[in-house]
């Protein structure tokens, strides 16, 4: 299965960038998706990378490196009502499953 | 459009019992996922339904895990003989299709405290 594994906790300011990593297992890869999830609610969908390269929404982008087995989810002009848990999950080839990494926690400071 | 929707949102139940968790998935969606939350960590797969048929219960913890799908659209999530380590928020999420690469849309997950 995938090993997925992101840092556990961030802290960034109000109106600045904060890039978060996601490191993964690339055999079986299939796909990458982040997910915003505050405490004691539903993940909910950023976005999804299959092919290399930077897809960008809004203040939210993502990056994804398939040699490298790495992705990126970037924040610009931060708010603080980003501060959640992101999480980073793969889909695996043939597996409809997503598997998880622990979420890193961004809290959002003045 | 309603989302997934999931009940009861919190169960506290003593050890022992049994409990059902319920997940309403967004309408006409294929794919059902049932996952398991523990505080602090990134919620692990349990189950995986396509229409009413359960594809993949590799995640299920143990036996007493049980979960169905009978006509395609609400899923009831079982759990016998509650243990102290059932404590976590269980999530539902249902995608369109039958693909992989679908988006996968969460509920807002149940709460569950076993004392």
């Amino acid at each position: 299965g995938q090993n997925i594994d992101q840092p556990t906790e961030m802290t960034a300011t109000e109106g600045a960038i904060v890039q978060i990593n996601c490191t993964y297992q690339t055999s079986g890869f299939n796909g990458l998706f982040w997910y915003q999830q505050h405490a004691g609610e539903a993940p909910t969908f950023l976005s999804y990378n299959v092919l290399d390269g930077l897809e960008e929404k809004g203040r939210f982008s993502s990056f994804l490196s398939r040699s490298k087995g790495y992705s990126y989810l970037l924040l610009k002009e931060l708010q603080m009502k980003d501060s959640a848990s992101y999480l980073c999950a793969g889909t695996g080839a043939g597996s409809y499953q997503l598997t998880f990494g622990k979420g890193t926690k961004l809290s959002v400071i003045p | 459009g309603a989302g997934v929707s999931q009940s009861p949102r919190y169960k506290v139940a003593k050890r022992g019992q049994d409990v059902a968790l319920r997940c309403d998935p967004i309408s006409g969606h294929v794919s059902l996922f049932w996952y398991q939350q523990a505080l602090g960590q990134g919620p692990e797969f349990l189950t995986y339904f396509q229409n009413e048929a359960q594809l993949d219960k590799s995640g299920l913890p143990s036996d007493r895990f049980f979960a169905e799908r009978p006509e395609g659209s609400v899923s009831t999530l079982k759990i016998q003989r509650t243990q102290q380590e059932d404590s976590a928020v269980y999530l539902c999420a249902s995608s369109s299709s039958g693909q992989s690469t679908d988006t996968q849309y969460f509920g807002p997950g149940t709460r569950l405290t076993v004392l």
